[in-house]
């Protein structure tokens, strides 16, 4: 199985300022997926933003985005103006192309300071 | 829109009983999955389907079984429940062969065993 690692137990940040979170795998694959999660109190998984190893171009989504590096095989995520909603946990994972399972990195648990 | 839904929420269960968890989606997604999440260990796979009338084992799937007689629902069961099964339980759905499609997810359920 893939190994993700997300060397950041916890981090914090101050509203409106910019938080980075890190992430990195151990693949042998050259064509794979990554993906952000977010996981408020409530529970639910909520997809943040995804990842095509094989696209050069860093995902954005509006306050979201990532920093590819397939060569350092690392994938962090960063959080822009940063609102009291975004305090959750944020797992990274892996999928190999033709795959069906995910692999899950431990999670690193976001406080935004008001 | 219902998703996946998980069913129970909550369950608190003693040595030795047994149980059943419920997933259903309504996207008519192939691919369907149940994971366990630890404390400081992500979401890690138990068992997982690609079809009704299948299913296979993920990484930790001792002292679990399940079942895909619909597509639409994936039972997880405990035959005997343990102490070492106090979790929270995840079920996800995807589609076939769309390898970028991030896995949808249930919002869980908290099981304790005492």
């Amino acid at each position: 199985a893939q190994t993700v690692t997300q060397s950041q137990p916890e981090m914090s940040v101050q509203e409106a300022e910019t938080v980075t979170l890190s992430c990195t795998y151990d693949t042998s694959e050259s064509d794979y997926y990554l993906f952000w999660y977010k996981q408020p109190p409530s529970r639910q998984m909520i997809l943040v933003i995804r990842q095509e190893a094989y696209k050069q171009q860093n995902a954005t989504e509006n306050r979201f985005s990532v920093n590819f590096q397939k060569a350092a095989k690392s994938f962090s995520l960063k959080i822009s103006d940063s609102q009291l909603g975004d305090a959750a946990m944020y797992f990274c994972a892996y999928r190999s192309a033709g795959d069906y399972k995910l692999s899950f990195g431990a999670g690193t648990t976001v406080t935004v300071r008001a | 829109n219902a998703g996946v839904t998980q069913t129970p929420k909550f369950r608190v269960l003693k040595t030795g009983q047994s149980m059943t968890l419920l997933c259903a989606q309504d996207m008519n997604h192939e691919y369907m999955y149940w994971y366990r999440q630890d404390p400081g260990m992500g979401l890690r796979l138990i068992h997982y389907s690609v079809g009704e009338g299948t299913t296979a084992k993920g990484e930790v799937p001792d002292g679990y079984n399940v079942s895909r007689l619909k597509k639409q629902n994936f039972l997880l069961g405990l035959e005997s429940a343990a102490p070492s099964q106090t979790s929270v339980y995840f079920c996800a759905s995807s589609s076939e062969g769309v390898w970028n499609q991030p896995q949808h997810f249930g919002d869980g359920t908290r099981l304790s065993i005492l």
